[in-house]
């Protein structure tokens, strides 16, 4: 079956240093990927998106990096703070009317103070 | 403001009794979509609508119903016959043909 997985179940990161959270997907055929953030207790939410089309997309302060040659997609976080303590999860979509994302485990991200 | 609410935040069942978790949304997006969340896991999804009066089974359907009267709601019934109910329930939309979607706040159901 299609899976999405994640490396590393926690990381732990110094206040103000940069983060960088793997997945790896193995549906070569996947061509739409999304990072979302769930703090505790709350609702997934959107960080950044990539097409595969793309193999780089910047927005606030995070980075999307997709490489298709590995199947692998990474978040980076630059200058890490307390507030990006949560839940990262990566999610992916094949083409076509039907599809639906599929999800990773997630990721713990722990900032230290 | 436009969102996703869901209701309610917590609920307590007793084995044996059929619970409905409420998703409404004012965002006029198509798609609706159940999701359960299990520590440790990724999000499973349970139920999705494309359209009003339209509904497909998830990956984990079993022990769970749906109905999709209305565009705005999308209500999700545990039954009895769930075996493992206790779980984060996520409900989230989407305009069905772009990936991103938007969750709601989540309900917790805990059996006793």
């Amino acid at each position: 079956g299609e899976s999405v997985g994640l490396h590393l179940p926690t990381l732990s990161v110094q206040e103000g240093d940069n983060s960088i959270i793997n997945c790896a997907y193995s549906n070569s055929a996947s061509d739409y990927f999304i990072w979302y953030k769930q703090e505790s207790g709350k609702g997934p939410q959107f960080i950044i998106d990539i097409r595969s089309n793309m193999d780089k997309r910047q927005g606030q302060r995070v980075t999307v990096l997709l490489n298709k040659t590995v199947k692998h997609l990474s978040l980076q976080i630059a200058a890490t703070q307390p507030g990006d303590s949560a839940v990262y999860f990566c999610a992916e979509k094949t083409p076509g009317a039907n599809s639906k994302l599929t999800f990773g485990k997630g990721i713990t991200l722990s900032v230290r103070p | 403001d436009g969102g996703i609410t869901q209701s309610p935040k917590y609920l307590f069942r007793k084995e044996g009794q059929n619970v409905t978790l409420s998703c409404e949304q004012n965002l006029n997006h198509d798609a609706m979509y159940w999701y359960r969340q299990d520590p440790g896991q990724g999000l499973r999804l349970i139920y999705y609508s494309q359209i009003v009066n339209d509904f497909q089974k998830g990956d984990i359907a079993e022990g769970y119903s749906v109905s999709r009267e209305k565009k705005e709601s999308f209500p999700l019934t545990v039954t009895s016959a769930q075996k493992n109910p206790t779980a984060f329930y996520l409900c989230a939309s989407n305009w069905g043909w772009t990936g991103e979607l938007f969750f709601g706040e989540g309900s917790r159901l805990t059996v006793l």
